[in-house]
Parts: C-alpha cells; structure tokens; sequence
C-alpha cells in the first residue's frame, strides 16, 4: 500500500471550472511536502511546498492546503485552463536515520475540456 | 537557460543488451537523481548522488549501475540484470540533498523492449 495517496485518479472538468486534488500520506516523521505539475511525456515541475507550520499556499491559480493533524493535504486549481491538463503529484518529504527520503504519490490525472 | 538535459527521448533495447541513458545538468546542483516511472506508480528512486564520484543507491538499485565523474553529469547504465527494464526514466537534480530543496527533472527517457 503506498504511502502516499492521492484521489481522484482521474478527473474531467471543463474550463474555467475550479476543483480540488486531495493528498493523504501515512509517513513520518513529516517534514514537508511538495506538489509537482507533469505534462504529458514531459518532466515533473514544483508548484509549491508546505511545511509543518503551513496552512495555506497560493501559487497563482494553485493553492495548496496542508491539516499536519490529519495527514492531508489538497490541491485547489482556480477558472482552470487547457494547460491544466496533466498529471498532478504529491510528495512528501520525511527526516529518517539514513537522511532525506522522499515518497511519491501516483498522482492525479486532469483533464480540461471545452 | 539552465536546466536538465536528458538523451535520447527514446531508447530502444535488444535481450541481453546494456544501454546508458544520458543526463546533463548546467544549474551547478551538487545532488543528482534517477528515477523509474511506471504506469500507476509513484516515481521510485534508483540512484543519487551527493557529490561527484560518490552515489548511492535507491530503493530499486538492483539491474542498473551509475557513474558521476563530472558535476554536470549523470548517466544511468541499464544492465542486462534488469529484466523488466520499460519504463520512464527521469533524472533530476537539486542544490543539495536537502529536503527543502526541489528537484528540478528533466523531460524524460522512454525506454522500451525490442
């Protein structure tokens, strides 16, 4: 079971609609996490990043939402775009003995419409 | 403009063949990565590196060797031990081995089976 999950899989909406990509992880110790971009066939690209203390981060049209206490964090995509489209990653960074370790979710598959 | 180069975009291998994919990186990070990427996976750690001629293996070593010879560069060699080697490889890179710092990846190398 990963770590690491992320829902819906997949998601359909059309532009200029709003919708939310939910992040749930069971690592630990947290240090922070971070939500990538990957356009198709392409490399993965920062959005943002929060930490312990973070609650909320805006990043544009992005904002990114993290409850520490839960365990989960969301993904908020404003009046979305074509460019929208993509596969959305969450990934956490946890402290362990042997260093830095980062677990990746599976990621969320958006598409925008017409 | 800085950034990540990986080559080729497709790879093609023949059984028993070893094949080395190529990574660039003209940001001066000292930390370099590489990652698989499977269809409904999350991106799983093969080797990084913190400096030159040191690295370390990830979670997935085995079937694959590395070399960091140069700060800029890192490729990932593909042996004949990896018997399912088709995938999607990324390399990234970071300023160091700090959590907090991002990765920045590459675009990608396809590597398939013939």
């Amino acid at each position: 079971k990963n770590q690491v999950e992320q829902s819906p899989q997949s998601l359909i909406i059309l532009e200029g609609k709003n919708c939310t990509l939910q992040c749930n992880y069971t690592v630990s110790p947290f240090s922070n996490l971070r939500w990538y971009k990957q356009d198709t066939g392409r490399g993965p690209v920062s959005l943002t990043i929060m930490t312990f203390s973070e609650n909320t981060k805006s990043n544009g049209r992005y904002t990114a939402t993290l409850d520490a206490d839960t365990k989960q964090s969301s993904l908020h995509i404003t009046a979305s775009q074509l460019s929208d489209s993509a596969s959305y990653i969450c990934v956490v960074h946890i402290l362990t003995g042997g260093g830095n370790k980062l677990t990746f979710g599976t990621g969320t598959q958006l598409k925008v419409e017409l | 403009d800085g950034g990540i180069t990986q080559s080729p975009k497709y790879l093609f291998r023949k059984e028993g063949q070893n094949v080395t994919l190529s990574c660039e990186q003209n940001l001066n990070h000292d930390a370099m990565y590489w990652y698989r990427q499977d269809p409904g996976q999350g991106l799983r750690l093969i080797y990084y590196s913190q400096i030159v001629n040191d690295f370390q293996k990830g979670d997935i070593a085995e079937g694959y060797s590395v070399s960091r010879e140069k700060k800029e560069s890192f490729p990932l060699t593909v042996t004949s031990a990896q018997k399912n080697p088709t995938a999607f490889y990324l390399c990234a890179s970071s300023i160091s081995l700090e959590g907090h710092q991002p990765q920045h990846f590459g675009d990608g190398t396809r590597l398939s089976i013939l």
